[in-house]
């Protein structure tokens, strides 16, 4: 099946700085999706983004589809930005069949 | 509106014990998916309804898990013989896809299953 990497899968940050999470996947999709599950275990989803870029505040994210990975931007984080973040996609062979990543643990220190 | 619903939020049982998951997904959500999460894991696939049949049962991972949606909303996970492996958190979502193409996915809370 189709393989998922994330990285980091840690990082440590101080209020107000910026970062990139990102997201490799084996073969091609038609479905992906960047996810944040806070410390009481919700998941919260963040974008859609199977292609191109999109902004929401201060989370962007960018997928090229052609070379298998996306990219999340956090940027100003906050506390409340801490948790875990994953990425999850379909295969094109087999839609609704989600994988996720291992994600990557990010804390925000004040 | 109303979000994804599960119950129970946390399920303790003893191994060999039968147990039965819910999942109330938002109204009018034609896919809805179960996973299970082990701890420092991401989420994995289990199950996919497309309304009321199961389009893709791939990732249930032997013959004592089984899922059903008979109405094409709410859906129940049935775990037979429970075995202590199958501790974990079982999340349930739904999206409004209404083909193959695959959609934005709307988590519930999770039920914390203990087998003890």
């Amino acid at each position: 099946g189709i393989q998922v990497e994330q990285s980091p899968p840690d990082l440590i940050l101080q209020e107000g700085a910026n970062s990139t999470l990102r997201c490799n996947f084996s073969d091609s999709v038609n479905n992906l999706q960047w996810f944040h599950q806070n410390p009481w275990g919700q998941l919260i989803n963040l974008f859609y983004i199977p292609s191109g870029t999109k902004q929401n505040g201060r989370l962007s994210a960018t997928t090229v589809a052609t070379e298998r990975y996306s990219l999340l931007y956090i940027s100003s984080s906050q506390t409340t930005d801490s948790g875990v973040y994953f990425c999850a996609v379909d295969p094109n062979t087999n839609a609704g069949k989600s994988t996720f990543g291992d994600g990557t643990t990010l804390t925000v220190k004040p | 509106g109303a979000g994804v619903s599960q119950t129970p939020s946390n399920k303790v049982t003893e191994k060999g014990k039968y147990v039965e998951l819910r999942c109330d997904p938002i109204s009018g959500h034609t896919a809805l998916y179960w996973y299970r999460q082990s701890l420092g894991q991401g989420p994995e696939f289990l199950i996919y309804f497309q309304g009321t049949g199961a389009a893709d049962d791939s990732g249930l991972p032997n013959d004592r898990f089984f899922a059903v949606r008979p109405e094409g909303s709410v859906s129940t996970l049935k775990i037979q013989r429970t075995e202590r492996g199958d501790s974990a958190v079982y999340l349930c979502a739904s999206s409004p896809a209404r083909d193959s193409l695959g959609d934005t996915q709307y988590f519930g809370p999770g039920t914390r299953l203990t087998v003890l």
